[in-house]
């Protein structure tokens, strides 16, 4: 059974960072592309990232670049996210998603972790 | 604003068939896929459609995904109380080199 597992949110103050980390277990983890697709409380989902199988080719909404990196370690199942220079409006809950090919084709999602920026 | 426009709300009553638009341009839309979400309130959303038209198994024949030119819709047919949820459309664009979301439309059964 393909499982996505999501940590590191919390409370954060404006400015500052976080690491989410997503493990993956039930699957061949290298052999996909990986995604970040965020929510805000009440609103819509939003794509974040995605990043390759190799980790050669990583795409971002624009409204993270140079503050968001994504990342994954292969030989431990896991995908990351490295946020900095947080602002309120990143504020939302962070799913991890599977990806069946570069773009928004997700077939499995984790739980999701809630990141709140507030001071 | 969303790059994908979707109507905010649907509705119909059970045993009609409703449909969701999803709006886009050329550089997404028009020119990729479009994958459709289906989400209940404190869930994880949920594969629906994906290349367009296409059900991932499990998925009743009821719902059905078409796309022409820069715009796609979602159909539900013998709508049911329990497919009241937000629906998502999606996909690629190639302009902002980056994945594109609708702003989701919430679907009432009557």
């Amino acid at each position: 059974e393909v499982q996505l597992v999501e940590s590191g949110g919390g409370l954060v103050q404006p400015g500052g960072s976080l690491r989410l980390s997503c493990v993956a277990s039930g699957f061949t983890f290298s052999s996909y592309w990986m995604s970040w697709v965020r929510q805000a409380p009440g609103k819509g989902l939003e794509w974040v990232a995605n990043i390759k199988q190799d980790g050669s080719e990583k795409y971002y909404v624009d409204s993270v670049k140079g503050r968001f990196t994504i990342f994954r370690d292969n030989t431990k199942n896991s995908l990351y996210l490295q946020m900095n220079s947080l602002r309120a409006e990143d504020s939302a809950v962070y799913y991890c998603a599977r990806g069946l090919d570069y773009g928004v084709h997700f077939d499995s999602w984790g739980q999701g972790t809630l990141v709140t920026v507030s001071s | 604003q969303s790059v994908l426009t979707q109507p905010p709300s649907a509705s119909g009553a059970p045993g009609q068939r409703v449909s969701i638009s999803c709006s886009g341009s050329s550089s997404n839309i028009g020119s990729n896929y479009v994958y459709w979400y289906q989400q209940f309130p404190g869930t994880t959303p949920r594969l629906l459609i994906y290349w367009s038209n296409q059900r991932p198994s499990g998925v009743p024949d009821r719902f059905s995904g078409s796309k022409s030119g820069t715009s796609a819709s979602l159909a539900i047919s013998g709508l049911r109380s329990e497919d009241e949820a937000d629906y998502y459309c999606a996909a690629w664009d190639d302009s902002l080199s980056g994945g594109v979301f609708g702003g989701g439309t919430k679907l009432t059964v009557l």
